[in-house]
């Protein structure tokens, strides 16, 4: 069973940037979600993806978008970066249609603008 | 909107038993579940409490009282490995998505 992997581990962008962020989902999930998770603080939902449309979307803007493909691997996209994008991104794969669907996070990647 | 609410740190030697709270207000409610997160690692599932009682897995327990929007994470026998920080989650009213406490950050001592 292949787990969740995310690229890259570490991203330095510069206020203004784009970025594009990979997430390959665990075998025989079917959704994919995206967290924000600052220093110290727990995640916080960006947006999830099933049947390759978002399926639900947390308090960010919409430079923050996504995409899901038919492997069901993902990518997000965060537009005109801030500083206080600055953030572990997780992504994490579940299995559509079971409430106690745990979700199986990815190490993430470490986004710092400067 | 929904907020969760827990302590941020916990301290316990080695070998102890350690509680964390967590409380939750939601407009809907689908399970409270438990995640651990080691510092620079992926957050992991442990646990979820769809009804109210206890769930057991091996040193971990999770209790959940729907009535009093409230939970906990019992740790036994508590083992260095365990320090790490510790997030309860509500799953969304509206979809699959979870809602995340701020996490409470448990330190073993030996």
């Amino acid at each position: 069973e292949t787990g969740v992997t995310q690229s890259p581990t570490h991203l330095i962008k510069t206020r203004g940037q784009q970025v594009t962020l990979r997430c390959s989902s665990q075998s025989g999930h079917n959704t994919v979600s995206w967290y924000q998770q600052a220093l110290g603080q727990g995640p916080q939902f960006i947006f999830q993806y099933y049947r390759e449309e978002e399926n639900g979307r947390g308090n960010f803007p919409p430079r923050f978008s996504g995409l899901q493909f038919p492997n069901y691997s993902s990518e997000l996209n965060v537009n005109a970066l801030e500083l206080d994008d600055s953030a572990l991104y997780l992504c994490a794969s579940s299995l559509q249609g079971s409430y106690n669907s745990p979700l199986h996070f990815g190490n993430g990647t470490r986004l710092t603008v400067t | 909107g929904q907020s969760l609410e827990q302590p941020s740190e916990v301290t316990a030697v080695e070998g102890a038993i350690v509680q964390i709270n967590c409380t939750y207000q939601t407009s809907g409610f689908y399970g409270l579940s438990w995640y651990q997160q080691h510092d620079g690692g992926a957050p992991t599932f442990l646990s979820y409490n769809g009804l109210d009682g206890l769930e057991e897995t091996g040193r971990f327990s999770s209790f959940l009282s729907r009535s009093d929007s409230y939970g906990y994470l019992l740790l036994q026998e508590l083992q260095m490995k365990d320090s790490a920080s510790y997030f309860c989650a509500v799953r969304d009213n509206y979809g699959q998505n979870f809602v995340f406490g701020p996490g409470t950050r448990l330190s073993v001592l030996p």
